[in-house]
């Protein structure tokens, strides 16, 4: 069973061209959400934590909100350094799922 | 937040040898863990490495092939054994700190594998 789904799997975005990320997670006792970037060759970049519903956190281009359910990651703008694999991870207990990533593409 | 180092920080083994990974990581940490990830895929959890304890391991790994160690609370290593080519791919430490619930990630290990 899937505890965390991420979509679309790539985006090819133009750069200022608005869009969001998809995360969905089930989990029971959910200890914080969290999203990544990774570049290639590197290790993930943590960028934020959400712990409830209606919780917000910006940085630069990008937003992550959080419902029940799911988060999104807006991205505002973006810039063709804005691209990498964005990856979501929730913390039940003491566990951590993390889903597949998407893979965004911003060209100039 | 955390800041954490792995060596090497890539190698090229031979089948049949072994090689160890380390991770350092700059404050004390509770939970540290090891990964695996396929170029292009997302990360595999191999192992949660204790301290003082055994290791526990994930679905389909086993410790006589990922044997781990962790003496302390900011030290842990990682041992490939028996590497085949199957076994080449990019390995990462992470660790939790003390009071915090998030998770940050050293630069990852590049192994490959002849």
């Amino acid at each position: 069973e899937d505890q965390v789904t991420q979509s679309p799997e790539a985006l090819r975005l133009q750069e200022g061209e608005s869009s969001s990320l998809n995360c969905s997670y089930t989990v029971s006792g959910l200890r914080g959400l969290f999203w990544y970037r990774q570049d290639p060759g590197k290790g993930p970049e943590f960028l934020f934590t959400l712990y409830s519903a209606g919780e917000e956190k910006e940085k630069e281009r990008l937003k992550a909100t959080l419902t029940k359910k799911e988060s999104f990651l807006h991205i505002t703008a973006p810039k063709p350094e804005d691209s990498a694999t964005y990856l979501c991870a929730v913390r039940d207990f003491n566990k951590f799922y993390f889903g597949s990533g998407t893979k965004l593409n911003v060209k100039p | 937040s955390a800041v954490i180092s792995q060596k090497p920080s890539r190698d090229i083994c031979q089948r049949g040898t072994s090689l160890t990974i380390q991770c350092q990581v700059d404050s004390q940490v509770t939970m540290m863990f090891w990964y695996r990830q396929q170029p292009g895929q997302s990360l595999t959890l191999i192992a949660t490495a204790n301290q003082g304890s055994e290791a526990t391991y994930e679905s389909g790994f086993v410790i006589d092939k990922f044997p781990i160690s962790r003496p302390n609370l900011t030290f842990s290593t990682l041992t490939v054994s028996n590497m085949s080519p199957e076994d080449s791919s990019i390995y990462l430490c992470s660790a939790s700190p003390i009071g915090d619930n998030e998770q940050f990630f050293g630069p990852g290990t590049r192994l490959t594998v002849l």
